[in-house]
């Protein structure tokens, strides 16, 4: 039940905004969203826990659309400190086993 | 409060070697996990914790890895004997425990040659 995270890679200029997407084949129960730098541990950015809610970290935020079975993140006005991997980590219904994604690489250029 | 504790911080070693890996949880924290990151690529859970009774192992490779818990409080994660594919950093998280985030320590990064 891996989820399936796109796009890959981002490239994008300091301020600028991107999504990130992360989508899954069965009925999600929550979503996470850690961010990890190279040779680092990942970190915590949130939680989303019902269908349709939305969070905001800083300048990051997510939405999660139960029926569409994914979450989005958002990188608004985007800083250097943003660049990193971003995993989700999902939840199905009757399995609170977190299963992480393959990451979507971000980097921020001045 | 202190971080997920992690030793040793690298190992290497040659295959059909053993090796061990020790995590201490942030104190209070019920859920410990282990995760193993392949290079360029997600965090796979390997077995999960709640206090000192198994969650979930259903992705840890039996034949050659085990993990305890004991007292519910530090825990430790073995590879007998190690393959090459065992090469990757294992990832000790810890939570207070349902739809709470994941508190992950630095890892240990494991060379098998």
């Amino acid at each position: 039940q891996q989820p399936v995270q796109s796009p890959q890679a981002v490239i994008l200029r300091e301020g600028e905004d991107a999504v990130i997407n992360c989508s899954s084949s069965k009925a999600l129960y929550s979503v996470h969203w850690y961010r990890q730098k190279h040779g680092e541990a990942p970190i915590f950015l949130m939680i989303l826990l019902k269908g349709g809610e939305q969070k905001g970290h800083d300048k990051i935020s997510a939405s999660f659309n139960e029926k569409k079975q994914q979450s989005s993140l958002y990188l608004t006005a985007s800083q250097l400190s943003y660049s990193g991997t971003y995993f989700c980590g999902t939840e199905i219904y009757g399995n609170n086993r977190l299963a992480f994604g393959k990451g979507n690489q971000v980097v921020v250029i001045p | 409060e202190a971080g997920v504790a992690q030793s040793p911080r690298y190992k290497i070693i040659e295959k059909r070697q053993s090796v061990a890996f020790w995590c201490n949880p942030i104190s209070g924290h019920a859920t410990l996990y282990w995760y193993q990151q392949i290079l360029g690529q997600g965090p796979k859970l390997l077995i999960q914790f709640q206090n000192n009774g198994v969650v979930d192992d259903s992705q840890l490779p039996k034949d050659r890895f085990s993990a305890e818990r004991l007292k519910g409080v530090d825990s430790t994660l073995k590879i007998q004997p190690a393959k090459l594919e065992d090469s990757a950093v294992y990832l000790c998280a810890s939570s207070l425990g349902d739809d709470s985030p994941l508190h992950f320590g630095n890892g240990t990064r494991l060379t098998v040659t």
